[in-house]
């Protein structure tokens, strides 16, 4: 079957740095791909990787191993506004996105 | 550019009646729409793909007479829940795939969130 794991909730101190890690098994792959939700939002795109390796887009990074079924987000320079859940997606072969639960990340002073 | 609307961005109505969703892509032509339920604290639960000018494609255990889906152009896709019952309500979210994104990503409207009474 298809699955994506996600730790459920991260807790981090501002100014710090926090990675959420991923794993994901699915029926073929098309690339990786992280959003930010707030709450009562709808998600806002961060990042995707469809190739091994490390993207890097200012405060956030994303890593992706293909062949492991593994992929991180890495923020830095925890701000207060961070604080939202972070979720996973992965692409099937039929393009479709199979979504982790999402991480709840709480920033504390 | 990419942007995706839906109206009504809120929603509250009784029960038995039919609430329609409204999404748009504002400035791409979108070959591929999704449409998704969240519940509280709950991920995003896919409940059907939407290809224009053909069949929506259901998952499984969502209702195709219960939730109507309209992809009748391009730019705009939506979705009926009829005979709306209190279980119904959630937050709905579209998102548009255009025809010609270099990398896949979907593009997501800002939600509509429905309260059945």
């Amino acid at each position: 079957g298809q699955n994506i794991d996600q730790p459920t909730e991260m807790t981090a101190t501002e100014g710090a740095i926090v990675q959420i890690n991923c794993t994901y098994q699915t029926s073929g792959f098309n690339g990786l791909f992280w959003y930010q939700q707030h709450a009562g939002e709808a998600p806002t795109f961060l990042s995707y990787n469809v190739l091994d390796g490390l993207e890097e887009k200012g405060r956030f990074s994303s890593f992706l191993s293909r062949s492991k079924g593994y992929s991180y987000l890495l923020l830095k320079e925890l701000q207060m506004k961070d604080s939202a859940s972070y979720l996973c997606a992965a692409m099937d072969s039929n393009y479709q996105l199979i979504w982790g639960a999402g991480t709840k990340l709480i920033i504390k002073p | 550019g990419a942007v995706v609307s839906q109206h009504p961005s809120w929603v509250i109505c009784k029960s038995g009646t039919s609430v329609k969703i409204e999404c748009r892509s504002l400035d791409f032509q979108a070959t591929t729409m999704f449409w998704y339920r969240q519940f509280p604290k709950q991920s995003l639960m896919l409940m059907a793909t939407s290809n224009e000018g053909s069949k929506a494609t259901y998952e499984q255990g969502v209702e195709k007479d219960k939730f109507l889906i309209n992809h009748a152009s391009l730019t705009l896709s939506t979705l009926t829940v009829t005979s709306a019952h209190p279980e119904d309500s959630s937050f709905y979210i579209c998102s548009a795939l255009p025809g010609t994104s270099g990398y896949n990503e979907q593009f997501f409207g800002p939600g509509t969130r429905l309260t059945v009474l």
